[in-house]
């Protein structure tokens, strides 16, 4: 699975939009792009996924670049409660052993102040 | 919404005891997972099972079996708890390629 690169930490003014980045230039043909978050003692939460084109759903919407290469998590209106980690993983959906493994970098925190 | 259910989410257990860490999903999914998290590591796949009574390894299988007998329950268990075993236990499921949801894990804390 191809490797990502994040910012370490954001902040974020309530209310206003959060754009979290995401590298991920070895990502192969096959290869989503998946969005967690985990908030302080809960489990990860799945956010969304993408292949190629931009995705949007009740929580976020992501954006892929032409090549790739980057993405973007898009939390349109920030809340307090979305204060978390914000992890983007690039995995394949084939089968096989190795596709069902998530591997969780560090992440970014994304701290949503008043 | 996807329910995953971990039994406990706190957990103390002496050194040398078995250990069980239950994980029940409602939507029917075929793939399971178990996972810990630990501080600067990450999540490490432990062992996963893509049908009843299959299972494979990930990473950090060692000192740690699983079971499923039906689809809707997955079970880790540590034969023989040691201290290096404290960490967050998190388990999931997933239908076939189709993203993983989690529960909200067990802490467990081996003394």
């Amino acid at each position: 699975d191809a490797k990502t690169t994040q910012p370490p930490s954001m902040d974020c003014a309530e209310g206003r939009a959060a754009n979290l980045p995401c590298n991920h230039s070895t990502i192969s043909g096959n290869e989503y792009v998946y969005w967690y978050r985990q908030i302080h003692s809960q489990g990860p939460q799945y956010i969304i996924h993408g292949l190629k084109n931009n995705e949007t759903n009740e929580m976020a919407s992501l954006i892929i670049t032409e090549d790739r290469k980057s993405s973007t998590l898009i939390l349109p209106h920030a809340t307090l409660r979305d204060t978390a980690v914000y992890y983007c993983i690039v995995r394949g959906n084939a089968g096989g052993t190795s596709y069902g493994k998530l591997t969780f970098g560090q992440g970014t925190i994304l701290t949503v102040h008043p | 919404d996807v329910k995953v259910t971990q039994s406990s989410r706190y957990l103390v257990k002496r050194t040398g005891e078995k250990v069980f860490l239950e994980c029940v999903q409602d939507m029917d999914h075929e793939n399971m997972f178990w996972y810990r998290q630990d501080p600067g590591l990450g999540l490490r796949l432990i062992y996963f099972s893509y049908d009843v009574k299959m299972k494979e390894k990930g990473d950090i299988p060692e000192g740690y079996s699983v079971s499923r007998e039906k689809k809707e329950r997955f079970s880790l268990i540590l034969e023989s708890a040691s201290t290096n075993q404290t960490s967050m236990y998190l388990c999931a499921s997933s239908p076939s390629s189709q993203p993983q949801h989690f529960g909200d894990g067990t802490r467990l804390s081996i003394l």
